[in-house]
């Protein structure tokens, strides 16, 4: 069971806007930043936000993210079929251990 | 750009230990400020981080596989490596290494490794 909570799966209909939450506590994501990784089928994940709301270079405006308390959200507009893929979401803890969220997977209609 | 790699068995016995290496190259792994991790993902599950040893060559593990776990680094070859004892086939997954700055912004390709007889 993982230390940060996501839903399971998610979906939507292309150019539709999608949202994947992420909840942890006040020893994770109450206290440090949250990323975000982007997992395409059969390829390694790949970092999609990072420091809650920053997008690696590459990384397209439709994908955002935001922080609030102990939970996290991603945001997806104008979705696109390539954007079907696993999300996760992950947060250092005060342990400085790396905690990951169970992944949610993301199907476009 | 740099590129990291893993390399080693792809089936390891029960009770013995597992020990990839990962090469990093278009850069050196003893500049900057970068904590050099491994995650691994059991066949069709999520992501799970096993370790980081931070470029000063402190260590932070999974308090899950602290007991089993060891993370070194040998700055002279450029690779960083991983050592987990006394393996099951619940160890049985891809084995992905990955630089850590702001966030995991740099994996290698990832090798799957299975425990069996």
């Amino acid at each position: 069971q993982s230390v940060l909570t996501q839903p399971p799966s998610a979906s939507g209909t292309p150019g539709q806007r999608v949202t994947i939450s992420c909840s942890g506590s006040s020893s994770n994501i109450g206290s440090n930043t949250v990323n975000w990784y982007q997992q395409l089928p059969g390829t390694a994940p790949k970092l999609l936000i990072y420091s809650n709301n920053q997008r690696p270079s590459g990384v397209p405006d439709r994908f955002s993210g935001s922080k609030s308390g102990t939970s996290a959200s991603l945001a997806i507009s104008g979705l696109q079929s390539e954007d079907e893929a696993d999300y996760y979401c992950a947060a250092w803890d005060d342990s400085l251990n790396v905690r990951f969220g169970g992944g949610t997977k993301l199907t476009v209609l | 750009q740099v590129q990291l790699q893993e390399s080693g068995p792809g089936l390891v016995k029960p009770s013995q230990t597992l020990s990839l290496t990962c090469t990093v190259s278009g850069g050196s792994i003893s500049s900057g400020d970068y904590y050099w991790s491994w995650i691994r993902q059991p066949p069709g599950k999520g992501l799970e981080w096993i370790g980081y040893i931070y470029y000063s060559g402190s260590t932070y593990y999974n308090p899950s596989l602290k007991s089993r776990v060891t993370i070194s680094v040998d700055t002279s070859k450029n690779q960083f490596s991983l050592k987990l004892s006394s393996v099951t086939a619940a160890d049985t997954a891809v084995y992905y290494c990955a630089r850590d700055m702001n966030g995991l912004d740099y994996w290698g390709q990832g090798t799957l490794v299975t425990v069996s007889s």
